[in-house]
C-alpha cells in the first residue's frame, strides 16, 4: 500500500530534550514536506526536500532540523523543543520537482506535546 | 503575511445542495492550487488541483474555479453528501521556490 508513515502519534516530552519524529514513505517521491497544525492558522510548513541533499526553510523553520540522506526518509528533528513547539505535525510528500506538482500524499500526523 | 486565505472558517449546506468554498492568494506567481480533505485524527487528503494556466478542472461531484485577475479561486462540490463533511484546505504551489502554501481551512458541515 503506497503511504507515508510517521511516528510516533503521539509524544510528551519536556523542555530541552532532544527528539526525533520520523517519516518514511514507500512511493519513490521526489519532494517531502514537514508540516505543523494549530487552531486559526492552518498547515504551515516547516521544511521541504526537492530531492536527496536537499532541503529548505519554509515558513516556520525555527527550532527545527531535518535532513534527507535517503529519497524514502525524512525526519523531523527537535534539538532543544519548546513549549511553543507543542503542536499537530505532519509529513507528506509528492511526486513532481520543477514546474509541475502532485497531490501531497500525507502521514497521519504526530501529536506533539512539550511541557 | 497569509499568502493563502480562506475567510470563511465554517459552512453548512444540506444534503443535495452545491457546496462553495472559497480561497484568496496573493502571490501571482504561484503555478498550481489544489484542494485537500481533512477529517479528525487522519492526514489531509488530496482532492483535486488545477495550473494556473487553467480556469477550471473538473473530477466528478469536485469543480475548482480559478479567476486568476482577482487571485480567487473556488471549490465546488455537487451534490454535497453528508460523507463530505470535513475541513477543506486549498493550497498554492510556486515552483520558483518549491514553495508549497496552505490557507487555514473551512469546515464544511453537510446536513442530511
Amino acid at each position: 500500500e503506497a503511504q507515508v508513515t510517521q511516528n510516533p502519534r503521539y509524544l510528551i516530552t519536556v523542555t530541552g530534550k532532544k527528539l526525533t519524529v520520523t517519516c518514511s514513505q514507500n512511493m519513490n517521491h521526489e519532494y517531502m514536506s514537514w508540516y505543523r497544525q494549530d487552531p486559526g492558522l492552518g498547515l504551515r510548513q516547516i521544511y521541504y526536500s526537492m530531492n536527496v541533499e536537499v532541503t529548505d526553510k519554509g515558513d516556520v523553520p525555527e527550532g527545527y532540523k531535518v535532513s534527507r540522506k535517503e529519497k524514502r526518509n525524512f525526519p523531523l528533528i527537535l534539538e532543544s523543543p519548546s513549549p511553543n513547539q507543542t503542536s499537530l505535525y505532519f509529513c507528506a510528500s509528492s511526486r513532481g520537482t520543477g514546474d509541475t506538482i502532485y497531490g501531497y500524499t500525507f502521514g497521519s500526523g504526530t501529536r506533539l506535546t512539550v511541557v | 503575511d497569509q499568502q493563502v486565505k480562506q475567510n470563511s472558517p465554517s459552512l453548512s449546506v444540506q444534503e443535495g445542495r452545491i457546496s462553495i468554498l472559497n480561497c484568496d492568494y496573493t502571490n501571482s506567481m504561484f503555478d498550481y492550487f489544489l484542494w485537500y480533505k481533512k477529517y479528525p485524527a487522519e492526514g489531509p487528503t488530496f482532492l483535486i488541483s488545477i495550473s494556473s494556466i487553467k480556469d477550471k478542472n473538473e473530477d466528478g461531484r469536485f469543480t475548482v474555479f480559478l479567476n486568476k485577475s482577482a487571485k480567487h479561486l473556488s471549490l465546488h462540490i455537487v451534490p454535497s453528501q453528508p460523507g463530505d463533511s470535513a475541513v477543506y484546505f486549498c493550497a498554492a504551489f510556486h515552483s520558483g521556490t518549491y514553495k508549497y502554501i496552505f490557507g487555514t481551512g473551512t469546515r464544511l458541515k453537510v446536513l442530511a
